[in-house]
């Protein structure tokens, strides 16, 4: 079965720096999803990032960037200029290319301090 | 239509109790998923549907649960005889039916069981 590691609980950014948030995964299979969503307090997960396993282009989006390491099994998450507004849990995901069901990370929960 | 919706946003019932959630996805998008979050872990997937049909269930799911979506739009999750190993954020989320879709995730339904 997939598996996606977390391995930072907690981190803590201040206002206007960056931060990196680490993810790997487990899967045999060639072709595939990865996303990073965000949980703000009490409010719904929102799509923060997708990079396709096939596109060897790390996906950005505004301020918000991969780093993905195919071999290495490897997606971080790298926060630029980060904002108040960037607190919330961030919980990286993997789904098969062909599948729809996602498999989740247990979770970083990012402070920024003003 | 403005996201997935889901109701209610808070339950609290007495172990042995019957309870049921209501989730309404965004209307053009023919998957829908629960999954069910627990604290300080990421979501963990429970059932989904394409249209009417669930096509796949977790071992998650145990006897006690059931999940329909009888016109293949909205869609409920019903728990029988709650245990307190229950409580947990269920979530709701949505999704077009072609293999780059993302899914929507609802707001969630927290319950606790006591």
């Amino acid at each position: 079965a997939q598996t996606v590691t977390q391995s930072q609980p907690e981190m803590s950014v201040q206002e206007a720096e960056t931060v990196t948030l680490s993810c790997t995964y487990d899967t045999s299979e060639s072709d595939y999803y990865l996303f990073w969503y965000k949980q703000p307090p009490s409010r719904q997960m929102i799509l923060v990032i997708r990079q396709e396993a096939y596109k060897q282009q790390n996906a950005t989006e505004n301020r918000f960037s991969v780093n993905f390491q195919k071999a290495a099994k490897s997606f971080s998450l790298k926060i630029s200029d980060s904002q108040l507004g960037d607190a919330a849990m961030y919980f990286c995901a993997y789904r098969d290319y062909n599948f729809n069901k996602f498999y989740f990370g247990s979770g970083t929960k990012l402070n920024v301090k003003p | 239509d403005t996201g997935v919706s889901q109701d209610p946003r808070h339950k609290i019932t007495k172990r042995g109790q019957n309870v049921t959630f209501r989730c309404d996805p965004i209307s053009e998008h023919n998957r829908l998923y629960w999954y069910r979050q627990t604290l300080g872990q990421g979501p963990e997937f429970l059932t989904y549907f394409q249209n009417e049909a669930q096509l796949e269930k977790s071992r998650l799911l145990s006897d006690r649960f059931s999940a329909e979506r009888p016109k293949g739009s909205f869609s409920t999750l019903e728990i029988q005889r709650t245990e307190q190993g229950d409580s947990a954020m269920y979530l709701c989320a949505s999704s077009l039916d072609n293999s780059r879709a993302e899914q929507y995730f609802g707001p969630g339904t927290r319950l606790t069981v006591t």
